[in-house]
């Protein structure tokens, strides 16, 4: 089966602007998590959506949100670009919640600020 | 809180070698334990995982941990290295809830000499 896809796999933006990212999880998959990664922080923890409702979110400012779609399909958002948003940005899906079982990952969105 | 260290940013081991990475973990809770790898410009891909069964866990590719709670070690080892094996290798540590309480060690990159 089609494995998590995550749309565009890279950007580039300027600061100040606004970016929106997709990701399409595992079909049967109904919760979503993002993580940001950079070779500073490491995997970070964004949020987690399950059945629409975002069920957990990380330490990001208010410019990173999120949404889930009846589909489970997830986008997030990042506004007001800063510099220090460059960065890989990773989705992953899971059946009910990845915790016990573990998470499958899709090969990330690559952003560049400039 | 959970919280995973890996110890070795860089490991190079040559062709065919015993490769050892190391995972130390705290959690309140009895953990759940994995090992993802990442390859270049790639999302994580699950290597293997501990959910309070076996001790011992085997893996895809080769690649096998063992959990001692003694020593709240979760080392990921395999008996021959081979260069498809050069990649970043992430341990995780989680406590069975939801998104936030998945927590990634920075993670420890594996060179493999010829």
């Amino acid at each position: 089966k089609a494995g998590v896809t995550q749309t565009p796999r890279y950007l580039i933006k300027t600061r100040g602007q606004q970016v929106t990212l997709s990701c399409s999880p595992i079909s049967g998959h109904r919760s979503v998590s993002w993580y940001q990664q950079t070779p500073g922080q490491g995997l970070q923890f964004l949020f987690e959506y399950f059945s629409e409702t975002q069920r957990n979110k990380g330490n990001f400012p208010g410019r990173f949100s999120g949404r889930q779609f009846s589909n489970s399909r997830s986008e997030m958002n990042v506004s007001t670009l800063e510099l220090g948003d460059s960065a890989l940005y990773l989705c992953a899906s899971s059946q009910v919640g990845g915790d016990r079982y573990g998470y499958t990952f899709g090969s990330g969105t690559r952003l560049t600020v400039v | 809180a959970q919280s995973v260290t890996q110890l070795g940013s860089h490991v190079s081991v040559s062709e065919g070698a015993l490769v050892l990475l190391r995972c130390n973990y705290s959690s309140s809770v009895p953990p759940y334990l994995f090992w993802y790898v990442q390859y270049p410009n790639q999302g994580l891909q699950l290597l293997l995982k501990y959910t309070s069964a076996a001790t011992l866990v085997k893996g895809i590719n080769g690649f096998e941990a063992e959990f001692k709670k003694s020593e709240t070690s979760f080392h990921l080892t395999k008996p021959s290295a081979h260069m498809s094996d050069a990649a970043e290798y992430f341990c995780a540590v989680s406590d069975g809830g939801y998104g936030q309480n998945f927590v990634f060690g920075p993670g420890t990159r594996l060179s493999v000499l010829p």
